[in-house]
């Protein structure tokens, strides 16, 4: 029962390069979710998806991009990275609404 | 837009004192509020999960209480050990299924 996987766990970017986060359930929830995490803040959320082809944007949504082509994967790429980009992403999925929220360990990612 | 406040920020109690870590919300419209525990470079592991139409959850050590009206959530942590030193997360679920995070209490149990 792996729950929710991030790969990769730590990544060093360079300025304007891109990548993406990957972040795969094996729950089958409909919800899924990506936050970052900057040092003594809360979670911000960037992107989040009710299901397959739908998406909407969070509260920091800007110099982001996600997909959501099946149930289970939810990737979200960096275009042109910024150092403000710097931060702890994590991924988080649902089976519905109302329900509990499982995350995945993390991603820690630099731009330097 | 939700906000979503923890106080106090930090922590510091004797081994085998109980632990009471408050949380507070703007918009009482919430459809359920989750308290989770994160560890030092480490993920956000569930605690309790509280529904809008309940008042409290308990397990455990652990009892969380919710008062919607109010905008208030309290989790109290009966008979604190040195494993239970960590941050832990209040989570407002919206309406709109967004979930809003506050900054976390970092708590330290000293032995």
């Amino acid at each position: 029962n792996a729950g929710v996987t991030q790969t990769p766990k730590f990544r060093i970017l360079k300025i304007g390069q891109s990548m993406t986060l990957q972040c795969t359930q094996d729950m089958n929830h409909n919800y899924m979710y990506w936050y970052r995490q900057d040092p003594g803040m809360g979670l911000k959320l960037i992107y989040y998806s009710v299901g397959a082809g739908i998406t909407d944007k969070g509260e920091v949504p800007n110099g982001y991009n996600v997909s959501r082509s099946t149930t289970e994967d939810f990737p979200l790429r960096l275009e042109l990275a910024a150092p403000s980009q710097t931060s702890v992403y994590f991924c988080a999925s649902s089976d519905r609404g109302g329900g509990g929220y499982t995350f995945g360990s993390g991603t820690r990612l630099t731009v330097v | 837009k939700q906000e979503v406040t923890q106080i106090p920020a930090a922590l510091s109690v004797p081994e085998g004192e109980n632990l009471v870590l408050n949380c507070s919300f703007t918009d009482s419209a919430i459809y359920n509020l989750q308290w989770f525990r994160q560890d030092p470079g480490k993920g956000l592991t569930s605690l309790l999960l509280i529904q809008s139409s309940q008042r409290e959850q308990t397990s455990g050590r652990l009892n969380a209480s919710l008062d919607k009206s109010s905008g208030r959530s309290t989790l109290y942590i009966a008979a604190s050990q040195p494993g239970d030193s960590a941050t832990y997360l209040c989570a407002v679920l919206s309406n709109d299924y967004k979930l809003s995070f506050g900054a976390g209490t970092t708590v330290t149990v000293r032995a």
